[in-house]
């Protein structure tokens, strides 16, 4: 089962602009994470809300999580041409994380 | 520091030879994990191992055997390698579970070209 899947596929936005992400999963979590893909590069953790949250702040970043909806959004408010990567969420489960294909954000100068 | 690191990064061969990534990570977790992520960018789980014990096999064709000397690393190793097996593998580590709140570290992935 797909413990995260992201919407949009693709988002494009300039330099300055708020860019949000939506993911939705399917079951019962214990927390929802966030990762940032930099082309040919790992997967980086930005940011975890448990079940018990409903929304966290990390500089830029703001998650909310929906527990009743099975939904989490992430947004990063005044973006940068760095910020330009592919964003992936996932649930917190046993021994494993399940992604999806990620939204890949495009920040234009 | 590199926390979690994979060789090669770069692999090119042809079908039906056996090759092994590697992968190591001095961050003191005592969770591994093989990811592969295909041209669409789907990241699958392969194989998750704690304390070098087996947890997670999802459902990988037994060509891709992986072995975990000791916490700290974890190798892929595939036979008879197939052009479906082309894709980024990534190595990845937590302390304990995702379940409990334990952010992975990933490395930065080996390139498997198969011709």
């Amino acid at each position: 089962s797909q413990q995260g899947e992201e919407d949009p596929q693709a988002l494009s936005i300039q330099e300055g602009e708020n860019a949000t992400m939506n993911c939705s999963y399917k079951t019962s979590i214990n927390n929802l994470q966030w990762y940032r893909q930099n082309s040919g590069r790992g997967l980086v953790h930005l940011i975890l809300i448990r079940s018990n949250e409903r929304e966290k702040h990390s500089g830029r970043l703001r998650v909310t999580l929906d527990t009743s909806k099975k939904s989490s959004s992430l947004l990063i408010t005044a973006s940068r041409a760095a910020d330009t990567a592919s964003y992936f969420c996932s649930g917190g489960s046993n021994y494993k994380l399940t992604f999806g294909k990620g939204t890949l954000l495009t920040v234009n100068p | 520091d590199t926390a979690v690191s994979q060789t090669p990064k770069y692999l090119v061969t042809q079908m039906g030879n056996d090759k092994s990534i590697k992968c190591e990570q001095n961050l003191g977790h005592d969770t591994m994990y093989w990811y592969k992520q295909d041209s669409k960018k789907f990241l699958k789980i392969m194989f998750s191992y704690n304390n070098k014990e087996l947890i997670i096999n999802e459902t990988v064709p037994n060509r891709f055997s992986p072995k975990s000397p000791d916490k700290a690393h974890l190798n892929l190793h595939i036979n008879s390698l197939e052009l479906g097996d082309s894709a980024v593998y990534f190595c990845a580590s937590s302390l304990g579970q995702p379940f409990y709140n334990s952010p992975l570290h990933f490395g930065n992935g080996t390139r498997l070209t198969v011709t």
